[in-house]
C-alpha cells in the first residue's frame, strides 16, 4: 500500500520570504502522479500543483514549484514570495497510475502560517 | 467555486441514526469520489464511482454505502452512526480516463457531528 509522509506538522514564514514543505512517499509503482493541495481556513480543498512521475522536469505554477526526486521518493513544495493568503494546511497526495481508478492517498498535512 | 456541490453543509445527529450526504459533480465529470477528513485519521479515500458503477473502494466501513445515479449525482449513506463518524466528508469529481492523473475538484464538504 502506498503511504505519504509529511514530517513537518507546522511551519511559519514571514511574508515575502520563501518556504519549503517536505513530502516523502512509499510505492513500488513506477508510474504515478503527485499533487499538493491547499486547505485554507474555509476548508475548501484547492489544487496547488501536479507532477507526473515519468516527467523529470519539476512542475511550476507561478510562485509554487516542486522538487521531485523520484529515486529518493521525495516531493517537496517551494512557495516563493509568501503571501498572507498562503496561510493554510498543505497536503501532499499520491495517485497511482491506474486508468479509471484515481484515488488520492494523502499525507497528514503541514499547517503553514504566513506572518506579516 | 469548484463546480462541485454538496448538501447539506452541516449535519448534527445522534448515535445510531442514519444520514444521507449528497453530491453533484462538475458538469461533464463522470467520476465521483468520497473522502473522510477527521482529526485522528486525516484525509481518507472512501469510494469512487464512475458513470454509475463502483470503480474503487478504500477504507469504507460496512455501515457506509454509496451510489451514483443516472444523472451522475452521488449519495453517501451512513448508518448506525457512532461518535467516531464525526468528520468532514468531501465529495470530489474528475474527468476519468485511461490516461490517469486527472485533477480532482473538491466540493465544500459536509460537516457531520454525531452526538
Amino acid at each position: 500500500a502506498q503511504t505519504v509522509t509529511q514530517s513537518q506538522p507546522e511551519m511559519s514564514v514571514q511574508e515575502a520570504e520563501t518556504v519549503t514543505l517536505s513530502c516523502t512517499y512509499d510505492t513500488s509503482e513506477n508510474n504515478y502522479y503527485l499533487f499538493w493541495y491547499k486547505q485554507p481556513p474555509s476548508r475548501q480543498m484547492i489544487l496547488v500543483i501536479r507532477q507526473e512521475a515519468y516527467k523529470q522536469q519539476n512542475a511550476t505554477e507561478n510562485r509554487f514549484s516542486v522538487n521531485f526526486q523520484k529515486a529518493a521518493k521525495s516531493f517537496s513544495l517551494k512557495i516563493s514570495d509568501s503571501q498572507l493568503g498562503d496561510t493554510a494546511m498543505y497536503f501532499c497526495a499520491f495517485m497511482p497510475h491506474q486508468g479509471g481508478s484515481e484515488k488520492l492517498v494523502f499525507g497528514k498535512g503541514t499547517k503553514l502560517t504566513v506572518n506579516p | 467555486d469548484s463546480g462541485v456541490t454538496q448538501t447539506p453543509k452541516h449535519l448534527i445527529t445522534a448515535t445510531g441514526q442514519r444520514v444521507t450526504l449528497r453530491c453533484s459533480p462538475r458538469s461533464g465529470d463522470l467520476s465521483v469520489y468520497w473522502y473522510q477528513q477527521s482529526l485522528d485519521q486525516g484525509l481518507q479515500f472512501l469510494i469512487q464511482y464512475y458513470n454509475g458503477e463502483e470503480r474503487a473502494k478504500g477504507n469504507i466501513l460496512e455501515r457506509f454505502s454509496a451510489q451514483q445515479f443516472p444523472d451522475l449525482h452521488s449519495e453517501l449513506n451512513l448508518s448506525s452512526l457512532e461518535l467516531g463518524d464525526s468528520a468532514l466528508y468531501f465529495c470530489a469529481s474528475s474527468v476519468t480516463g485511461l490516461a490517469g492523473g486527472h485533477e480532482q475538484f473538491f466540493g465544500p464538504g459536509t460537516r457531520l457531528t454525531v452526538l
